[in-house]
Order: C-alpha cells, then sequence, then structure tokens
C-alpha cells in the first residue's frame, strides 16, 4: 500500500475557472477527511465521508465546494468559479479506527 | 476558522539543544496529537494521548496531555538536522478519529548544524 494518494500536486488556475482534486484513500479505511491548508497555518477542517455517505461539513465549504466519494473508495473535490482567496494547499486523510493518514496535497494557485 | 493556540511560532537552535513547545485550548479535547511536516508534504503523526496526564515517549519525543485536557506539550531531546519541520499540536473530540482534528498554528523549529 502506497498510503494516501492525491492528484494533481500543483494546479494553476485562472480566477473564475472550476478545479477538481482526486484523493485515494488506504483501501481499507472506511473514513475520509478534506483539510484546506493556507500558507502559515494548520490544516482547517472541509468535510468528512464515512464509506460513502458525507457525515460532516465545515462552514469553510461554501457552496462553490462540492465533495464526492462515489461507491466509497476515491473522493474527489471540486471548486467552483475559483477566487483567489481558494489560493491554499487541500489535504486529504484517511482513517479506519485510530489516527489519521494525511496525503501529500494538491497545491493550488489561483491566479 | 478556530484554531490551537500553539507557541512558540518559531525556533532556532543548535544541534544537540534540547526543545519544548506546548499547545493550548479554550476547549476539552479528548486526544490530543502531534503532528510533523516537511515542506510540500502532508502531516506525518509523531504521537498521539489518549488519556488526560499521558505522558508519552517515541524516541526522542516525549508528550505530555494535560491534566485539563486543555493543553499539550512536547518536547524533542538532542535535537539534529533531521528535526527541522513545522511541528503541529492536534485536538480531537472523539475518541475512535471519526470528528474532525482543530489543528495548532504550528511551530517552525530550525536547527543549526
Amino acid at each position: 500500500d502506497t498510503g494516501v494518494s492525491q492528484n494533481p500536486r500543483h494546479k494553476i488556475t485562472k480566477r473564475g475557472q472550476n478545479v477538481t482534486f482526486r484523493c485515494d484513500p488506504i483501501s481499507e479505511h472506511n473514513r475520509l477527511y478534506w483539510y484546506r491548508q493556507t500558507l502559515g497555518q494548520g490544516p482547517e477542517f472541509l468535510t468528512y465521508f464515512q464509506n460513502e455517505a458525507q457525515l460532516e461539513k465545515s462552514r469553510l465549504l461554501s457552496d462553490r465546494f462540492s465533495a464526492e466519494r462515489p461507491k466509497g473508495s476515491f473522493s474527489t473535490l471540486e471548486i467552483q468559479r475559483t477566487e483567489q482567496g481558494d489560493s491554499a494547499m487541500y489535504l486529504c486523510a484517511s482513517s479506519f479506527e485510530d489516527g489519521y493518514t494525511f496525503g501529500s496535497g494538491t497545491r493550488l494557485t489561483v491566479v | 476558522g478556530q484554531q490551537l493556540n500553539q507557541s512558540p511560532q518559531s525556533m532556532f537552535i543548535q544541534e544537540g539543544e534540547d526543545v519544548s513547545m506546548n499547545c493550548t485550548s479554550s476547549s476539552i479535547f479528548n486526544t490530543w496529537l502531534w503532528y510533523k511536516q516537511d515542506p510540500g508534504e502532508g502531516p506525518v503523526l509523531l504521537i498521539a494521548l489518549y488519556k488526560a496526564g499521558e505522558l508519552t515517549s517515541n524516541g526522542r519525543l516525549t508528550a505530555q496531555f494535560g491534566i485539563t485536557r486543555k493543553d499539550s506539550f512536547l518536547n524533542i531531546s538532542a535535537s539534529i538536522p533531521s528535526d527541522v519541520g513545522i511541528y503541529f499540536c492536534a485536538g480531537q473530540l472523539s475518541m475512535n478519529a471519526g470528528n474532525m482534528l482543530t489543528f495548532g498554528g504550528g511551530t517552525r523549529l530550525m536547527v543549526k548544524p
């Protein structure tokens, strides 16, 4: 098992464009999380799935953000009509019972 | 969003020195976690603490879960150059990792050889 995999690692997009990120969790992990980390800050929780069900959403997840986890395996995070304030590292993590394993993140730059 | 208060924000030390950093919260947590993050990578778990008063070691790292459940500290003994990175504390309400983590702002550690 290669751990939590995130693609792409880097994304540069123009303001107003839509972007989609993918996360492949550790295969036996049933829980999947998305966090956002801006420069100089700790990660902030966005949303959480248990299997395919999205169980928690932060108020940081505006209506331009949508996350899915079809079939309870990989997950996608889409940002529509990107804004410069969306520039950040988007981290995915997965867990089974105890302890998270984080991926390496997708760094988004909106120009 | 809400974050834990982590201090110091940065430290620049000589190789071989011991390091101490701490984290405080206005809220109670049931689990405290300490992570290290290298540039361009995700956080990696160093130590997990599940019980108030618990003192846990992992090699040169020692962490404690405060009695009030509102604070934690991390010590690194005999620092080496590869200890360089950003250290984050995180609190969790649920003991089975089903809920979100609340992170501190990080302590940036720099080690001079």
